[in-house]
């Protein structure tokens, strides 16, 4: 079975800042892997999505993540942050051809100062 | 607007009484989902629906029956909850063949719950 792992509960950055979101997976090969962001009282948006190809995605809002073998990671990067990226952020993990769909990570708070 | 709308957004409900949350999907999907987001612990699927059949319920307990009586709609119904039952319930949407194919999930934006 797939399993994610965040290891930030909370990060703090000033704006203009760079930011590493780390998330670590556990599973037998190459899952797909998902960075979803919550803002306070809504639901989830999908941030990026790697199924396979290359391991550097670009997604929405000037984010990007890399998936490694080993270790196990798909971390996001942002090189300048911005106050409104200011949200949980989540990591998720699938098994391909699982009828489970996604194992979601705890997710990682990321506060930004002015 | 996420093509996903779920109502109420927010329920207060006695551990006695019976209440539905309801779930549009506006996407053509043929998968749908309900999700359960507790304070400091990960998301957690409670069932999936596929072609409008169940095809997975997470040991979730008895007092959460769902209902999907179409491709587009998607119910829980409650009854007899516990106070530790108050969360976040969020559906959720996808476009799947047989199996997982990793296509993007689409969530609403959720109906908070709580219990008294």
């Amino acid at each position: 079975a797939q399993s994610v792992t965040q290891p930030d509960i909370h990060i703090t950055v000033s704006e203009g800042a760079s930011l590493e979101l780390r998330c670590n997976y556990s599973y037998g090969a190459t899952p797909y892997l998902f960075w979803y962001v919550q803002s306070p009282g809504q639901g989830l948006q999908l941030l990026l999505k790697y199924f396979s190809g290359d391991t550097l995605v670009q997604g929405i809002k000037g984010f990007e993540a890399e998936f490694k073998r080993r270790p196990s990671s798909f971390n996001r990067r942002k090189p300048s942050v911005h106050w409104s990226d200011a949200a949980e952020y989540f990591c998720a993990v699938g098994a391909p051809g699982s009828a489970r769909q996604l194992t979601f990570g705890s997710g990682t708070q990321l506060t930004v100062l002015p | 607007e996420t093509g996903v709308t779920q109502t109420p957004r927010h329920l207060v409900m006695g551990m006695t009484n019976k209440k539905s949350l309801k779930c549009e999907q506006h996407l053509g999907h043929n998968a749908m989902y309900w999700y359960k987001q507790s304070a400091k612990k990960p998301l957690e699927l409670m069932f999936v629906y596929s072609l409008e059949e169940r095809v997975e319920n997470n040991s979730v307990p008895s007092r959460f029956s769902p209902e999907c009586p179409n491709s587009s709609h998607l119910f829980l119904h409650l009854h007899t909850l516990q106070p530790e039952d108050s969360a976040l319930y969020l559906c959720a949407s996808s476009q799947e063949s047989t199996g997982f194919s990793g296509n993007t999930i689409y969530f609403g934006e959720g109906s908070w719950l709580t219990v008294v």
